[in-house]
């Protein structure tokens, strides 16, 4: 079962560079967020999407932006990478139906530094 | 957002019961309280959830103050793969989605 997947799981980036951290889910859920994790804190909400085509701000979105062309896949861009973009990012998905509608599940984390 | 808080840490002994105490004094009436575990160098993994009334799965069980204001994650019979980082989270629904809010959460150890 592949459930959420991110790529790529490590990455250092130098300072200015962007990137884009990918996320795929098969299980068909409307929901999609991305979250960052800093160094023992919880996690912050960076974006999220009720479906394709609509995004929205969560706690921290400033210097990413997000697409969702398909219900599938979530990418997360990162423009002009700092080192305060130093982080653990995790994707994650939910559905709102079925017994497991409150259930996020949450994929394996990518490690970014900015160097 | 509606805040938690929990213990920094927390140690328990093997095949002993655990309950990890969250306060949220600040809960609206439609907020669910969430439980996710993490465990080194991977993702969060959910645990269990309830709004009103005592819940139980196979992981765990939640038992939910009267007056909602505090909450307690029951773990009946720790074993070593129950050291965690365990967060007591407040989800609220925007727009269908669930907006969940971090704190730090506490950092479960258990001896053998």
């Amino acid at each position: 079962n592949a459930g959420v997947t991110q790529t790529p799981k490590f990455r250092i980036l130098k300072i200015g560079q962007s990137m884009t951290l990918q996320c795929t889910q098969d299980m068909n859920h409307n929901y999609m967020y991305w979250y960052r994790q800093d160094p023992g804190m919880g996690l912050k909400l960076i974006y999220y999407s009720v479906g394709a085509g609509i995004t929205d701000k969560g706690e921290v979105p400033n210097g990413y932006n997000v697409s969702r062309s398909t219900t599938e896949d979530f990418p997360l861009r990162l423009e002009l990478a700092a080192p305060s973009q130093t982080s653990v990012y995790f994707c994650a998905s939910n559905t709102l139906t079925g017994t497991s509608g409150n259930t996020i599940y949450f994929g394996e984390g990518s490690w970014l530094t900015v160097v | 957002d509606a805040k938690t808080t929990q213990p920094n840490s927390m140690e328990s002994n093997e095949e002993e019961p655990v309950h990890l105490p969250c306060n949220h004094s600040t809960i609206s009436g439609t907020d669910y309280i969430h439980w996710y575990r993490q465990l080194p160098s991977q993702g969060p993994e959910y645990v269990i959830h309830g709004l009103t009334s005592n819940v139980n799965n196979r992981m765990a069980s939640l038992a939910i103050a009267e007056d909602r204001k505090s909450s307690t994650l029951i773990l009946h019979r720790a074993t070593l793969r129950d050291a965690a980082v365990y967060y007591c989270i407040l989800s609220r629904r925007i727009q269908g989605a669930q907006k969940l809010v971090f704190g730090q959460g506490t950092r479960l150890t258990i001896n053998p």
